[in-house]
């Protein structure tokens, strides 16, 4: 069964600071990971989609990486800024029949001016 | 196209009344998701469909639960009787899935701006 954990739970940096958010999975026979933002009380919005043959993903300040054989993904964030702030949640997508997309509990990220 | 689009947004129902909450996907997407998710945790699966059949339901989905998605386009989740544990952000995210492929979403999700649902 597909676990999906994520670390630390919540984050708290001044402006500025880089940063990662750690994603493991425990089934390696994934198609896909996906890093959605959250904001509270709000939809998840798509930040990056890195397909299980690829190992990174770029979009501005935001760079995720997966090593799938090792069952890790982490998102790092550029100059963090205050709008920053959110949940970020790792979702992987199974390759075999049916459906498979797991979530992790997700980063609570804050980051102060 | 908008995106995914869900209603209503927020919704209070005394326990015990049925709610429906609708959901209309980006329009060229075949696959719809529904999910559940409560404070503080990642979202949970509770069904999906391929067009119009329903492919897959989560244990999570009571027989108070029932999902539709009756022309392969919008869809509705009813929630019959409801307790207070039903009280969560229901999501719903869509996707396009190629003939026959049975996996997850290979193209990754697009979400909607969830239903808040508040049973006092």
């Amino acid at each position: 069964k597909q676990e999906v954990t994520q670390i630390p739970a919540a984050l708290s940096v001044p402006e500025g600071e880089n940063l990662v958010l750690n994603c493991s999975f425990t089934d390696s026979a994934i198609y896909n990971l996906q890093w959605f933002r959250q904001d509270p009380g709000k939809g998840l919005t798509s930040l990056l989609l890195i397909q299980s043959s690829q190992r990174e993903q770029t979009s501005g300040r935001l760079n995720a990486s997966l090593d799938k054989s090792s069952g890790r993904s982490t998102l790092y964030i550029a100059a963090s800024q205050p709008g920053d702030s959110a949940t970020y949640l790792c979702a992987v997508s199974g390759s075999t029949g049916g459906f498979k997309t797991i979530f992790g509990a997700g980063t609570r990220l804050f980051v102060k001016a | 196209d908008t995106g995914v689009s869900q209603n209503p947004r927020h919704k209070i129902t005394k326990r015990g009344q049925n709610v429906t909450f609708r959901c209309d996907p980006i329009s060229e997407h075949n696959r719809l998701y529904w999910y559940r998710q409560t404070l503080g945790q990642g979202p949970e699966f509770l069904t999906y469909f391929q067009n119009e059949a329903q492919l897959e339901k989560s244990r999570l989905l009571s027989d108070r639960f029932s999902a539709e998605r009756p022309k392969g386009s919008f869809s509705t989740l009813e929630i019959q009787r409801t307790e207070q544990g039903d009280s969560a952000m229901y999501l719903c995210a869509s996707t396009r899935a190629g003939r026959g492929w049975t996996g997850g979403a290979y193209n990754g999700y697009t979400f909607g701006s969830g239903t808040r649902l508040t049973v006092v």
